[in-house]
């Protein structure tokens, strides 16, 4: 079985230039989480899909992160304009179910904004 | 109290000793407490996980005990190996699912 894929694995950037992730989640799992990773410190999730529809995005920065997963199966996550404070490993997971407690987690995207 | 707290930072053990690693919380409606691992480049990947109903848990060299009343749960490793070497985290969730994660501890185990 594939795992989650993510690409890029590594970006650096400039502030206030944009840039977008994509992420390939298990096949079948209809629930997808990306989730942002700060060196030496837990994943905060970011927003959460149950297929194409957004379950939550409370902790997602709206005014400048966007995220879409439009046929229900991959998604991308899109930062706009970046900032400093926004580097960090984007990591994308997926489940099989809303209410499937195990998530599976893709490698990561690493972002450097200079 | 959405927290959970996690300690150590950081365990250096020798070949074949015990590791424990420490997490609490608040929220008495968490029903599930997974334990993470990770290694460098790497996402996270379930390790083994426990419900409130149960005490311990064990598979292999690693258990999971569970202390309702303190609020509080352990990883420990037996017979821990240089490949144990990872980030480990803790988390709980509740019934809408999300995981709250602890801060990690890195974990090193010497030769």
């Amino acid at each position: 079985e594939a795992g989650v894929a993510q690409s890029p694995r590594y970006k650096i950037i400039e502030k206030r230039q944009s840039v977008a992730f994509w992420c390939n989640p298990i096949s079948g799992h209809a629930t997808l989480y990306w989730y942002q990773q700060i060196l030496g410190q837990g994943p905060k999730l970011l927003i959460q899909f149950q297929n194409n529809g957004v379950v939550d995005d409370s902790q997602l920065p709206k005014d400048r992160f966007s995220a879409e997963r439009l046929k229900g199966v991959d998604s991308t996550l899109k930062i706009q304009p970046a900032k400093l404070e926004d580097s960090a490993v984007y990591l994308c997971a997926s489940s099989l179910a809303q209410g499937d407690y195990e998530q599976y987690f893709g490698p990561g995207t690493r972002l450097t904004v200079t | 109290q959405q927290q959970v707290k996690q300690s150590p930072q950081s365990l250096i053990v020798q070949k074949g000793g015990i590791s424990i690693i420490n997490c609490a919380y608040e929220n008495t409606a968490f029903d599930y407490f997974p334990w993470y691992q990770q290694f460098p480049g790497k996402g996270p990947a379930l390790l083994i996980a426990i419900r409130p109903d149960v005490s311990e848990k064990k598979e292999g060299r690693f258990t999971i005990s569970f202390n309702k009343s303190a609020k509080q749960f352990s990883l420990h490793i037996m017979d821990s190996q240089p490949g144990d070497s990872a980030t480990y985290f803790c988390a709980a969730s509740y019934s809408n699912y999300q995981l709250i994660w602890g801060a990690g501890t890195k974990l090193i185990i010497k030769p």
